[in-house]
């Protein structure tokens, strides 16, 4: 079965303070790695896809890496805009078709 | 270009009763997804569809009931509303296999 485990739960930065999430899982067979970006009150909103291990996105001042058993959000210099919850979701080439595994984000708080 | 839109976003309903949660997408995608998120156990799938006339169960499907008789529309029905269904309840939708979900804004229930 597929799990997804982000870490941290919670993250307050500094404006400007540089920093990384964690997002950990297991499938069998990536068919594809995705980060969605959650405002409260409000559905998860596409950030990236990765599908294979090396492979690197950015947006801004977020950049997504990607490796065998995790993928990383590193946010650089962020700013009180960039405080939301990032989710992490995997599906797996043997997951049936509905479903993708969803971690149960890290919260992060940018503090001016 | 509305993408998904649910409605209604909020709603108290009382043990027993019933109600159609509604999903629209204006994308033309195949897949459609019911997601509930609970604080602590993150986005869990309800029911999904990969084409009109063509649903099946996710994770938690008691109590829930879904039918896609198009492709725009996937309706989620509550048969017989429990406290235990108080919940946000999320609609998606995506193009195909390894692509990201799109969301909607989500409907809030409270079962008194």
């Amino acid at each position: 079965e597929d799990q997804v485990t982000q870490s941290p739960e919670a993250l307050r930065l500094q404006e400007g303070e540089s920093s990384s999430l964690n997002c950990s899982y297991t499938v069998s067979g990536l068919r594809g790695l995705f980060w969605y970006r959650q405002d409260p009150g409000k559905g998860p909103e596409f950030l990236f896809t990765l599908y294979s291990a090396g492979e690197e996105k950015e947006k801004e001042r977020l950049k997504a890496t990607l490796t065998k058993k995790e993928s990383f959000l590193h946010i650089t210099a962020p700013k009180p805009e960039d405080s939301a919850t990032y989710l992490c979701a995997v599906r797996g080439y043997n997951t049936n078709a509905g479903k993708s595994t969803f971690g149960d984000g890290t919260t992060l708080t940018v503090k001016p | 270009n509305a993408g998904v839109t649910q409605t209604p976003k909020f709603q108290v309903l009382k043990t027993g009763q019933s109600m159609t949660l509604q999903c629209a997408q204006d994308m033309n995608h195949e897949y459609m997804s019911w997601y509930r998120q609970d604080p602590g156990m993150g986005l869990r799938l309800i029911h999904y569809s990969v084409g009109a006339g063509i649903t099946d169960q996710g994770e938690v499907p008691n109590g829930y009931n879904v039918s896609r008789s198009t492709t725009e529309d996937f309706p989620l029905r509550l048969l017989s509303a429990a406290p235990s269904q108080t919940s946000v309840y999320f609609c998606a939708s995506r193009r195909g296999e390894g692509q990201p979900q799109h969301f909607g804004d989500g409907t809030r229930l409270s079962i008194l």
